[in-house]
């Protein structure tokens, strides 16, 4: 079966750094996403990762490897704006995005 | 990056009545939209995916007599859910795909809050 492990829920002091693993069992693999989603809201796009390696976007960075079927989230400078939850989601060989849990972010001050 | 609207985003209904969630792409044309629901704490729970002009593709466990989807034109898809109750009360999302999307991204909509009492 396809499956996504992430943490449930994670906590870190504003102002560090924290990393959210994920890891993953498809059937193919067209990218791996990382979504952040606010409570009460639908998610917001953060990463995409097709090739290993590191992607970097400000404070937010994505790494992957294929042959781990392992990625994680980088979030660098926390700010209590984070506090959230962060999705991963693999896109399988017929391009549906199979869901992670989800991983809760709380940041205290 | 793209823009998805869904309408309405809250709703309330009486339990045994039919409501309607519309999701729009506004500034590109989706090949594919998807409609999720997610419970409180828990992750997102693809329900169906639907291509323009064609039946949409439920997902095991989903009634598609009961989750009805309309996928009219590449910028509309509409959900219906019918003789509501309050199991049926979840946040809804969709999600939209563009047809010259890169990364075959998908972009989501506000999501619908509905309440059935």
């Amino acid at each position: 079966g396809q499956n996504i492990d992430q943490p449930t829920e994670m906590t870190a002091t504003e102002g560090a750094i924290v990393q959210i693993n994920c890891t993953y069992q498809t059937s193919g693999f067209n990218g791996l996403f990382w979504y952040q989603q606010h409570a009460g809201e639908a998610p917001t796009f953060l990463s995409y990762n097709v090739l290993d390696g590191l992607e970097e976007k400000g404070r937010f960075s994505s790494f992957l490897s294929r042959s781990k079927g392992y990625s994680y989230l980088l979030l660098k400078e926390l700010q209590m704006k984070d506090s959230a939850s962060y999705l991963c989601a693999v896109m399988d060989s017929n391009y549906q995005l199979i869901w992670g849990a989800g991983t809760k972010l709380i940041i205290k001050p | 990056g793209a823009v998805v609207s869904q309408h309405p985003s809250r709703v309330i209904c009486k339990s045994g009545t039919s409501v309607k969630i519309e999701c729009r792409s506004l500034d590109f044309q989706a090949t594919t939209m998807f409609w999720y629901r997610q419970f409180p704490k828990k992750s997102l729970m693809l329900m169906a995916t639907s291509n323009e002009g064609s039946k949409a593709t439920y997902e095991q466990g989903v009634e598609k007599d009961k989750f009805l989807i309309n996928h009219a034109s590449l910028t509309l898809s509409t959900l219906t859910v019918t003789s509501a109750h309050p199991e049926d009360s979840s946040f809804y999302i969709c999600s939209a795909r563009s047809l010259a999307g890169e990364r075959n991204e998908q972009f989501f909509g506000p999501g619908t809050r509905l309440t059935v009492l």
